[in-house]
């Protein structure tokens, strides 16, 4: 498996539950990002992490959401009190990490399209 | 605020001729600039790249113009192929470490056979 995989490929929960993504990045690659595609948009940034460290989480909406990286490989997103207004294709991507991330290449996961009911 | 801006939600055009996308930019930070193509039920796959030290880069069928006093850049697709039907989305990066991207709305391109 040379690309990015996320898990679940869909998720439909109702309103208010708590709900968990899964990414899993290209091997040895320690960058890390995690964007939201709404209808008719592009995607928009969420959260980068380089290693275990979350480097920038300006891009989450509120502190309902949050991510892990625990060991610097796979990565969960994760909503709490979800709303409808969370549905969107939730995607993750990958690059080297060695200058950053600045200027590399970003590779992208197929995405989980989360309904929230 | 949408800084990155693609003005024309969809294109069609006649297989074996230039498809030509642009891409307008309002921040004069950015300084590497990416296209994805994105066909539908699937993450948006990597094309082509450019650094602000350039003006020009090319790829096989792909060629990208960077215009950076216009802050404007250009996807060329020569010849278009009815496989190349699908969303392209633009994307930029600011230089300083920000490593973020920051994506357009997307243009819808067609190739009819």
């Amino acid at each position: 498996g040379a690309g990015v995989s996320q898990t679940p490929s869909n998720k439909v929960t109702e309103k208010g539950k708590y709900v968990e993504l899964r990414c899993d990045p290209i091997s040895g690659h320690t960058a890390l990002y995690w964007y939201r595609q709404s209808l008719g948009q592009g995607p928009e940034f969420l959260i980068y992490f380089q290693g275990t460290g979350a480097a920038d989480d300006s891009g989450l909406p509120n502190d309902r959401f949050f991510a892990v990286r625990p060991e610097g490989s796979v990565s969960t997103l994760k909503i709490q009190r979800t709303e409808r207004g969370d549905s969107a294709v939730y995607l993750c991507a990958s690059s080297l990490g060695l200058s950053g991330g600045n200027q590399e290449t970003q590779y992208f996961g197929p995405g989980t399209r989360l309904l929230v009911l | 605020d949408q800084q990155v801006k693609q003005n024309s939600p969809s294109l069609s055009v006649q297989e074996g001729r230039i498809s030509i996308l642009n891409c307008d930019y309002t921040n004069s930070m950015f300084d590497y600039f990416l296209w994805y193509k994105k066909y539908p039920a699937e993450g948006p796959t990597f094309l082509i790249s450019i650094s602000s030290i350039k003006d020009k880069n090319e790829d096989g069928r792909f060629t990208v113009f960077l215009n950076k006093s216009a802050k404007h850049l250009s996807l060329h697709i020569v010849p278009s192929q009815p496989g190349d039907s699908a969303v392209y989305f633009c994307a930029a990066q600011k230089q300083g470490g920000s490593e973020k991207l920051v994506f357009g709305k997307g243009t819808k391109l067609t190739v009819n056979p």
